[in-house]
């Protein structure tokens, strides 16, 4: 059973701190991640992908990969109120189907 | 580009009717995808689809079923409707080779009681 494991929070932060969201994956074959936000009834919106070791920067959000430690994680930058939502980590196990599957997810509130 | 529709938005069902989640996608992508969210929780995959007249189950496949008759319909059937499928549904679509993001549809809403 692949697995993708997450802290389902909630994560609290101040406004302009940095949040840092982790996520573990049990699949070692697994080549490519993915960030989702999914705001409160709301469906989820990639903000970040990342299939290489170490960080990909994109604004305030940086996402880091460790596929020996099988470690992702995101951190975002000076985070703002309208950064509070749920994070989804999603691991692609099979690139010829695009199948992902999704951690549980972990909210963040960034408190003014 | 309207993206990814789901209908309805909202639906509750009684124990052992019967009903289809509608998906549309005006992107012509060939890869389609069925999940589920529970409270709380991330999204499991229900059923998937590469290509029109192609689909396979995901991780929670039983008490639904699917078809792709065309590339932009991918049909979601509840045969039987249980208490344990009370969930938001989302559909899913990406091109495939020329893209990994999954591009989401906004989801129904269903209670089954």
């Amino acid at each position: 059973q692949k697995e993708v494991e997450q802290n389902s929070g909630p994560l609290s932060v101040p406004e302009g701190a940095i949040a840092s969201l982790n996520c573990t994956y049990s699949d070692r074959g697994s080549q490519s991640f993915f960030w989702y936000r999914q705001y409160s009834g709301k469906s989820p919106e990639l903000i970040m992908f990342i299939y290489s070791n170490g960080d990909k920067e994109d604004g305030r959000f940086t996402a880091q990969l460790n596929k020996a430690s099988q470690y992702v994680s995101l951190l975002i930058r000076d985070s703002q109120p309208s950064d509070s939502a749920t994070y989804l980590c999603a691991v692609m196990v099979s690139s010829n189907t695009g199948k992902l599957i999704f951690g549980q997810g972990t909210t963040l509130q960034v408190k003014p | 580009n309207a993206g990814v529709t789901q209908t309805p938005k909202f639906r509750i069902l009684k124990i052992g009717q019967s009903m289809t989640l509608q998906c549309t996608q005006d992107m012509n992508h060939n890869y389609m995808y069925w999940y589920r969210q529970d409270p709380g929780m991330g999204l499991k995959l229900i059923y998937y689809s590469v290509g029109a007249g192609i689909t396979d189950k995901g991780e929670v496949p039983n008490g639904y079923n699917v078809s792709r008759s065309t590339t932009e319909d991918f049909p979601l059937r509840l045969e039987l409707a249980a208490p344990s499928q009370t969930s938001v549904y989302f559909c899913a679509s990406r091109p495939g080779t020329s893209g990994y993001e999954q591009y989401f549809g906004p989801g129904t809403r269903l209670t089954v009681t």
